[in-house]
């Protein structure tokens, strides 16, 4: 079975600062990764996500992420966070199933960006 | 808005009640699925239905028991549930493909066992 791991369960910064928010899934086989993101009073809804191709990911809202296979990594970064980016946010793990998606998630990081 | 909805948004039962949760997807996909988020743990999936069918029930208690009438619609039939229960179900849709589909999230329902 696979897991996801997210490191930081709170993260505090200052607007301007740099975020990066680690991710680490355990699955030897092929995997679709993806950051999901939750606005305080809104739904789960897509960050950005790897299927294939070009390992750094370009999301929403100036988000990225970088796969990196042979550390089981899919940290998340953006260089310059503004208030409006305080949500939690969960990294996931698909596992390739004809037809639909078994996918895992991690705990969630719950980031606070103080103006 | 996604384009799914969940309803009620706010549930409070007693043990020995029998409740159902509603789901709808207006986005034409062709899989859905329950998770269960608690606090401080992974979103926890609970079941999937891929054209209508459950392809997926991960070891979930038989006191929660999912219905699937077309692909447009998921229920969840909840029975004699315990406090532990208590969390917020969340449901979502998806196009199947070769994966790494996006998942659309509803609301969810806030759930409080009593």
């Amino acid at each position: 079975a696979q897991s996801v791991s997210q490191h930081n369960h709170h993260v505090i910064l200052s607007e301007a600062a740099s975020l990066e928010l680690g991710c680490n899934y355990s699955y030897g086989g092929t995997v679709n990764l993806f950051w999901y993101v939750q606005y305080p009073g809104q739904h789960l809804q897509l960050l950005l996500k790897y299927f294939s191709g070009d390992p750094l990911v370009k999301g929403i809202k100036g988000f990225e992420a970088e796969f990196i296979k042979s550390k089981f990594s899919f940290n998340l970064r953006k260089p310059s966070v503004q208030w409006s980016d305080t949500a939690e946010y969960f990294c996931a793990v698909n596992e390739n199933s004809g037809g639909y998606q078994k996918v895992t998630f991690g705990t969630g990081t719950k980031l606070q960006v103080i103006p | 808005e996604t384009g799914v909805t969940q309803t009620p948004r706010h549930l409070v039962m007693g043990m020995t009640n029998k409740k159902s949760l509603k789901c709808e997807q207006h986005l034409g996909h062709n899989a859905m699925y329950w998770y269960k988020q608690s606090a401080k743990k992974p979103l926890e999936l609970m079941f999937v239905y891929s054209l209508e069918e459950r392809v997926e029930n991960n070891s979930v208690p038989s006191r929660f028991s999912p219905e699937c009438p077309n692909s447009s619609h998921l229920f969840l039939h909840l029975h004699t549930l315990q406090p532990e229960d208590s969390a917020l179900y969340l449901c979502a849709s998806s196009q199947g493909g070769e994966g790494g589909e996006t998942q659309y999230f509803g609301p969810g329902t806030r759930l409080l066992v009593l």
